[in-house]
């Protein structure tokens, strides 16, 4: 079974600062790898996901995350956060074959000003 | 224009009662679900369908049955409601599995008194 580590509960930066969340799965077999952001009082939207190639992934908003298969690790970095940036984000992982989303605990990115 | 829509936004109620939450999307996906989040944030998958039929059950209670009348409508009536069953509860869908991105709904915030 796979299952999901975002080894932050909580990340605050100043804004314009750049900012890493890390995300680390475990699995037994090849896996999707994805980015969701929760706004405030919303549901979650995609932010990226990684299928298969470049382990360098380009989301939206400017954050991107790479692959990195030995260390199983998923971790997303902005270089410059802006306010509008404060938000849950959740790394989720999908067992090839499977239907079937599990999502770490979530980090809650703050950005001060 | 919204693409996954659920009703009620919030719903209060008491013990032992019977309700149930409404989805709906317009985006003629083949694949909806439901999640629970609890008041950690943490998101668990519930259930999943695929053209109506269930594919996915997360040994949720009995009390929990999903309904999908067609491919657009995925709903989630909770019976003899718990205080442990208050959260927000997401409905969302995607093309198919798998790999494919999955469209969140506003969230219901569930509340037992």
């Amino acid at each position: 079974a796979q299952s999901v580590t975002q080894l932050d509960s909580q990340v605050p930066v100043f804004e314009e600062a750049p900012v890493e969340l890390r995300c680390n799965y475990s699995s037994s077999v090849s896996v999707y790898l994805f980015w969701y952001v929760q706004y405030p009082n919303q549901g979650l939207q995609l932010l990226l996901k990684y299928l298969s190639g470049s382990t360098l992934v380009k989301g939206i908003n400017g954050f991107e995350a790479e692959f990195n298969k030995s260390q199983t690790s998923f971790h997303l970095r902005k270089p410059s956060v802006h306010i509008s940036d404060t938000a849950e984000y959740f790394c989720a992982v999908n067992q090839q074959g499977a239907q079937k989303l599990v999502f770490g605990q979530g980090t809650r990115l703050t950005i001060n000003p | 224009d919204t693409a996954v829509s659920q009703t009620p936004k919030y719903l209060v109620t008491q013990m032992g009662n019977d309700k149930s939450i409404k989805c709906e999307q317009n985006l003629g996906h083949d694949t909806m679900y439901w999640y629970k989040q609890d008041s950690k944030k943490f998101l668990k998958i519930m259930f999943s369908y695929n053209n109506k039929e269930l594919i996915i059950n997360e040994t949720v209670p009995n009390r929990f049955s999903p309904k999908s009348p067609d491919k657009a409508h995925l709903n989630l009536h909770i019976n003899s409601l718990e205080l442990g069953d208050s959260a927000v509860y997401f409905c969302a869908s995607s093309p198919g599995g798998g790999f494919d991105t999955q469209y969140f709904g506003p969230g219901t915030r569930l509340t037992v008194l």
